[in-house]
């Protein structure tokens, strides 16, 4: 079983709508955890980060921790073309990455 | 407020070869990590500086060391090189006093060992 997981997608979703990236981990021990965003051929970039259970917005986006069930997630409300990148999920202080979910915004 | 900065940009070797890559780390931060990541993967952690000490290691092998100097200024050395090792090369910068050391990246190194 991997540290991290994340569905490699892609995932396509139509401009304007509710974006839905999910993450599992492995660790109980994990205290923190990370969302970044990833354009191709870039480095990866800081959304956001929780480490509290429940829900954590900022703009437009929302994520989502459930440590009793080891999952994480990231919402993306108003989803517009731009948003259209890979996003990461990350966990604990040396950072264990997921593969990633590429994210498809059509207009 | 300067970001994390990286040097250089793209670098090409041939296998057996040895290379530095270079980070400045974002003002106010003390801490380096770096991370390789291959194409369609995720970043892996290769290892952590901090008070001029590697802190943490990945599972990556001895050909891989590095260095913080005192300005908090990191190198990421590769000894003979493989073609394995043709990667995108991610440097972060974090504080050691902030609440769980978030982490954010330079531009990266592209790699190509041929």
């Amino acid at each position: 079983q991997k540290e991290v997981e994340q569905n490699s997608g892609p995932l396509s979703v139509p401009e304007g709508a509710i974006a839905s990236l999910n993450c599992t981990y492995s660790d109980r021990g994990s205290q923190s955890f990370f969302w970044y965003r990833q354009y191709s051929g870039k480095s990866p970039e800081l959304i956001m980060f929780i480490y509290s259970n429940g829900d954590k917005e900022d703009g437009r986006f929302t994520a989502q921790l459930n440590k009793a069930s080891q999952y994480v997630s990231l919402l993306i409300r108003d989803s517009q073309p731009s948003d259209s990148a890979t996003y990461l999920c990350a966990v604990g202080g040396k950072l264990i990455f997921g593969q990633g979910t590429e994210l498809s915004v059509k207009p | 407020d300067a970001g994390v900065t990286q040097s250089p940009t793209h670098l090409i070797k041939t296998r057996g070869q040895q290379v530095t890559l270079r980070c400045s780390p974002k003002s106010g931060h003390d801490t380096v990590s770096w991370y390789q990541q291959a194409l369609g993967q995720g970043p892996q952690f290769i290892f952590q500086y901090y008070e001029e000490e590697e802190r943490q290691r990945g599972n990556f092998p001895d050909r891989f060391s590095g260095h913080q100097f005192p300005n908090y200024s990191s190198e990421l050395n590769v000894n003979a090189l493989l073609l394995g090792d043709s990667a995108l090369y991610l440097c972060a910068s974090s504080d050691r006093d902030s609440l769980f050391e978030t982490q954010y990246f330079g531009p990266g190194t592209r790699l190509l060992v041929l």
